[in-house]
């Protein structure tokens, strides 16, 4: 079974600071990652995602890595601001239909 | 335009009785699926319907956990006989399948389910 873990489970930081998270999978026979946003008592919103076939993604403020060799997936965030307080998610997609998601990454940015 | 909804937002249950949550996905999207996202866990995946196929039912806790997708749209998650274990918030999800390849999900913003 697919496990996704993610380090570390909180982080705090100074606005202005560029971070990066981190997330690991045990499978790497993925058919891509996908990286998301948790807001407190909110749904998941989509930030990335990276097919097997590729290697990163870029959004804005954002960039997602994938190296599926050693089963590593990382988010990098340039300039955080406070409203990139939140939690963030990786989840890998294997086999037909699962996501398995790690616990997540609990960001404060301190203004 | 319309995201994924959900409703109810919030129920309370007591423990025994059975709940039906509901979600609506983003029009076009024909796969849906259903997660759970229990305190101080990750996200657990439940089932998956896509198109006409018969539905993935492996994350499915137990036969007391049944979901439908009436006319490859609305889908409802059934819990019969509640516990306390099943309190949690329950995700939908809704993607497109493009060339055999799924693409982002969309999430609803879930039904925070409590079970006295």
């Amino acid at each position: 079974k697919q496990e996704v873990t993610q380090i570390p489970a909180a982080l705090s930081v100074p606005e202005g600071e560029n971070l990066v998270l981190n997330c690991s999978f045990t499978d790497s026979a993925i058919y891509n990652l996908q990286w998301f946003r948790q807001d407190p008592g909110k749904g998941l919103t989509s930030l990335l995602l990276i097919q097997s076939s590729q290697r990163e993604q870029t959004s804005g403020r954002l960039n997602a890595s994938l190296d599926k060799s050693s089963g590593r997936s990382t988010l990098y965030i340039a300039a955080s601001q406070p409203g990139d307080s939140a939690t963030y998610l990786c989840a890998a997609k294997t086999g037909a239909n699962n996501l398995f998601f790690g616990t997540g990454t609990r960001l404060t940015v301190i203004p | 335009g319309a995201g994924v909804s959900q409703s109810p937002s919030n129920k309370v249950t007591e423990k025994g009785k059975d709940v039906e949550l509901r979600c609506d996905p983003i029009s076009g999207h024909t796969a849906l699926y259903w997660y759970r996202q229990s305190l101080g866990q990750g996200l657990e995946f439940l089932i998956y319907f896509q198109g006409n196929s018969a539905p993935d039912k492996s994350g499915l806790p137990s036969d007391r956990f049944s979901a439908e997708r009436t006319g490859g749209s609305v889908s409802t998650l059934t819990i019969q006989r509640t516990q306390q274990e099943d309190s949690a918030v329950y995700l939908c999800a809704s993607s497109l399948v493009s060339g055999g390849r799924v693409e982002t999900q969309y999430f609803g913003p879930g039904t925070r389910l409590l079970v006295l």
